[in-house]
């Protein structure tokens, strides 16, 4: 079964309204961190925002949310008042306990219109 | 300060060559990843480093594939018998002890002709 999955390949939002990425993960280890990277067209890898499973409140990063719902395995990034410069691939991750592997989504490709 | 570095930044061989691909970390960073990238995909786990522990190598697709990294300074991923399938980004990053983000370098865009 995959880790990670990121079911929307692309997606389109209009500036300045807010988007949500989807996430679901697999993983029956307590205990595992949650991450969301944003990838521009020129390759660089950006962290965004981080989730412990154990957090109890939903990260938080500026203009980025975690929308963390334990139950359903989903850790879905909420963008707010898109900005042109999002466009960008967006990736998903899981690091799982003590274990040394990140496990990334396929990615959504976000595309913000003006 | 100067964040994760890794050179070439572009790597055009041919089928059969041995790269050596190179990765410079965030100093004192004592943990460092290596992933492929393919075209249009997402960020495959190759190999992690931890100080001086073993390295997990569990991600590496096959014995064509090694890495080596001297304490926590630079570390070399070699791909020897290079075929066309290895064509992608490779990418390095680096995070501190017991700190979970990972700071990515730019990468290497490997073809393999």
């Amino acid at each position: 079964a995959q880790k990670i999955t990121q079911t929307q390949p692309g997606m389109f939002v209009q500036e300045k309204e807010a988007v949500t990425l989807d996430c679901t993960y697999d993983t029956s280890d307590p205990s595992y961190g949650l991450f969301w990277y944003k990838q521009p067209s020129s390759g660089e890898m950006i962290f965004l925002i981080y989730q412990g499973s154990y957090d109890q409140q939903n990260a938080t990063e500026g203009r980025y949310s975690l929308n963390f719902q334990k139950a359903r395995k989903s850790a879905n990034l909420v963008i707010s008042a898109s900005q042109l410069g999002d466009s960008a691939m967006y990736f998903c991750a899981m690091r799982e306990g003590n274990f040394n592997k990140f496990y990334f989504g396929s990615g959504t490709k976000l595309n913000v219109k003006p | 300060g100067a964040g994760v570095s890794q050179s070439p930044s572009n790597k055009v061989t041919e089928k059969g060559k041995d790269v050596e691909l190179r990765c410079d970390p965030i100093s004192g960073h004592t943990a460092l990843y290596w992933y492929r990238q393919r075209l249009g995909q997402g960020l495959e786990f190759l190999i992690y480093f931890q100080g001086n522990s073993a390295p997990d190598k569990s991600g590496l697709p096959s014995d064509r594939f090694s890495a080596e990294r001297t304490g926590e300074s630079v570390s070399t991923l070699t791909i020897q018998r290079t075929q066309q399938e290895d064509s992608a980004v490779y990418l390095c990053a680096s995070s501190p002890a017991r700190v979970d983000e990972q700071f990515f370098g730019p990468g290497t865009r490997l073809t393999v002709l």
